[in-house]
C-alpha cells in the first residue's frame, strides 16, 4: 500500500474559525511532511517530522500547528486564519529522513485538502 | 545559494513524439535529483530519482531522465509521449544545506501539454 490519505478533500472556514487537517500512511514510513502549495506554483515546505518529532519548521505562523500522534498519523490544527492562507496542503510521506548514505528517500503525496478561508 | 531551474514554464509536444523537460540545479555537494508529476487537483506522484551511479535514470510510466553533471542538469525525458502524460512536472533537489536532511528545494513546474 502506497498511499496517503487526507481528510477533508476540501474545507471552507471563517477566520475564526478552528479546523483540523489529518493525514495517514501506513506504509510504515517514519518521516512525515506539511507543504502548502498555490495553484501552479511548487509545493512550499511548512514542517517536517521524524520519528514524531518535530525537526523543520520553515518559519510557518502560530496560526499553523502540526501534530504527529503516532508514527500514521499526520494533523495539521488551523486557527484564525486569513484569505491568504487559501491554498492546497499536502501530506507526504518518506521511509525516512535520509541522511544516511542510502538516502535521501522519495516522498509519497497525499491528494490534498483544498483549504479556502472567507 | 541552492536552487532549481525549470527553464520553460510549459512544453508542447504531439502524441506519439519524443519530449523532454527540461531542469538545471546549483547545490553545494552531491546532487540528489528526483523528478515529481501532478496531474490537476491532485498530490505529487514521484516519478524517479538520480542518487549515484547511471547517469541514465529510469522510472515510472516509461519516463526517464539523464544526469549531466558538467552541465548540472536532469533533463525529463519519454520517447513516445501520450495525451495522459499532460500534467504539472516540478523538478527537486535535496536541500544539502538542511541538517534535517530531508528538504526538497522545487523548480517552479512546467506544464506538459501532449496534443493527439
Amino acid at each position: 500500500d502506497t498511499e496517503v490519505t487526507q481528510t477533508p478533500k476540501h474545507l471552507v472556514m471563517g477566520m475564526t474559525n478552528k479546523k483540523s487537517l489529518k493525514c495517514e500512511q501506513h506504509m510504515g514510513h517514519r518521516a512525515m511532511y506539511w507543504y502548502k502549495q498555490k495553484a501552479k506554483k511548487p509545493p512550499e515546505l511548512m514542517f517536517v517530522y521524524s520519528y514524531e518529532k518535530l525537526s523543520i519548521n520553515e518559519s510557518v505562523p502560530s496560526r499553523f500547528s502540526p501534530e504527529c500522534p503516532n508514527s500514521s498519523l499526520l494533523n495539521l490544527h488551523l486557527h484564525a486564519l486569513q484569505p491568504e492562507d487559501s491554498a492546497l496542503y499536502l501530506c507526504a510521506s518518506s521511509q525516512d529522513r535520509g541522511t544516511g548514505t542510502s538516502g535521501p528517500y522519495e516522498q509519497y503525496f497525499g491528494p490534498g485538502t483544498r483549504l479556502t478561508v472567507t | 545559494a541552492q536552487s532549481v531551474a525549470q527553464p520553460e514554464d510549459q512544453v508542447n509536444v504531439a502524441e506519439g513524439n519524443p519530449l523532454t523537460v527540461k531542469c538545471t540545479y546549483s547545490v553545494s555537494g552531491n546532487p540528489y535529483l528526483f523528478w515529481y508529476v501532478q496531474y490537476p487537483n491532485r498530490g505529487l506522484q514521484f516519478l524517479l530519482k538520480y542518487i549515484t551511479g547511471d547517469n541514465l535514470v529510469k522510472g515510472s510510466y516509461g519516463f526517464e531522465a539523464e544526469f549531466n553533471k558538467s552541465q548540472t542538469s536532469f533533463h525529463l525525458k519519454k520517447p513516445s509521449a501520450l495525451v495522459s502524460d499532460s500534467a504539472l512536472y516540478f523538478c527537486a533537489v535535496r536541500d544539502s544545506l538542511n541538517q534535517a536532511g530531508t528538504a526538497l528545494i522545487f523548480g517552479k513546474g512546467t506544464t506538459l501539454s501532449v496534443s493527439s
